[in-house]
């Protein structure tokens, strides 16, 4: 399967604690993305990866994410100190250009106790 | 005003009728705009993408895109069960050089049978 893969498929961490999701995109994207769903909501975007380099970051993105892509393949979403408010579905997404659209993984569902 | 509206729903239709969902964007320099399909529980799906003005079809479905009312819809010719999801209407705006995907809240559809 050469669709974009997400790991974990779910997380359950205590208020407080850190953790860390990977993504892996389809090979040929140079392009990637995360994004936040919450129920009845669509997803909202939070950064942006051409190759290595992140290029743009969402106000929701507060500092404690952090977000790395650090050979142009893989990337990390690290979320510290969970909060409740953090719980979601984390997706992330590839593309190959500019104008193309997204291919999403399986997601991560959070749940932060 | 949000930058995607859809009307959230729930829409129902019975099988094998013309099911016509609808999309508004705000921001007038988009240029590339995207319908997404998304089961319960799973990520959204593309299934479809249209960036000129007027009708694209593929298959049962049908994208129409009027940039000058800033408009989008998604016809479901003979609608099936298989098809009850929530169905996202998304864009990539004009502005600024990342030009992410944004995302209306989705329309939940329902297929009777």
């Amino acid at each position: 399967d050469t669709g974009v893969s997400q790991n974990p498929r779910h997380k359950i961490t205590k208020r407080g604690q850190n953790v860390t999701f990977r993504c892996d995109p389809i090979s040929e994207h140079n392009r990637l993305y995360w994004y936040r769903q919450t129920l009845g909501q669509g997803p909202e975007f939070l950064t942006y990866f051409q190759n290595e380099a992140q290029l743009e970051k969402s106000r929701l993105l507060s500092d404690r994410f952090s977000a790395e892509r650090p050979k142009g393949s893989f990337s990390t979403l690290e979320i510290q100190r969970t909060e409740q408010g953090d719980s979601a579905m984390y997706l992330c997404a590839s593309s190959p250009g500019q104008n193309y659209g997204y291919t999403f993984g399986s997601g991560t569902r959070l749940t932060v106790v | 005003q949000k930058e995607v509206e859809q009307n959230s729903g729930p829409l129902s239709v019975p099988e094998g009728a013309i099911a016509s969902l609808n999309c508004t964007y705000s921001d007038r320099g988009s240029q590339s705009f995207f319908w997404y399909r998304q089961y319960s529980g799973k990520s959204p799906e593309l299934i479809m993408s249209i960036y000129s003005n007027g009708d694209k079809e593929d298959g049962r479905f049908t994208a129409q895109l009027n940039k000058a009312s800033q408009y989008v819809s998604l016809l479901i010719r003979d609608s099936q069960p298989s098809d009850s999801a929530t169905y996202l209407c998304a864009v990539i705006n004009g502005a600024g050089s990342a030009r992410q995907l944004t995302f209306g809240s989705g329309t939940q559809l329902t297929v009777l049978p």
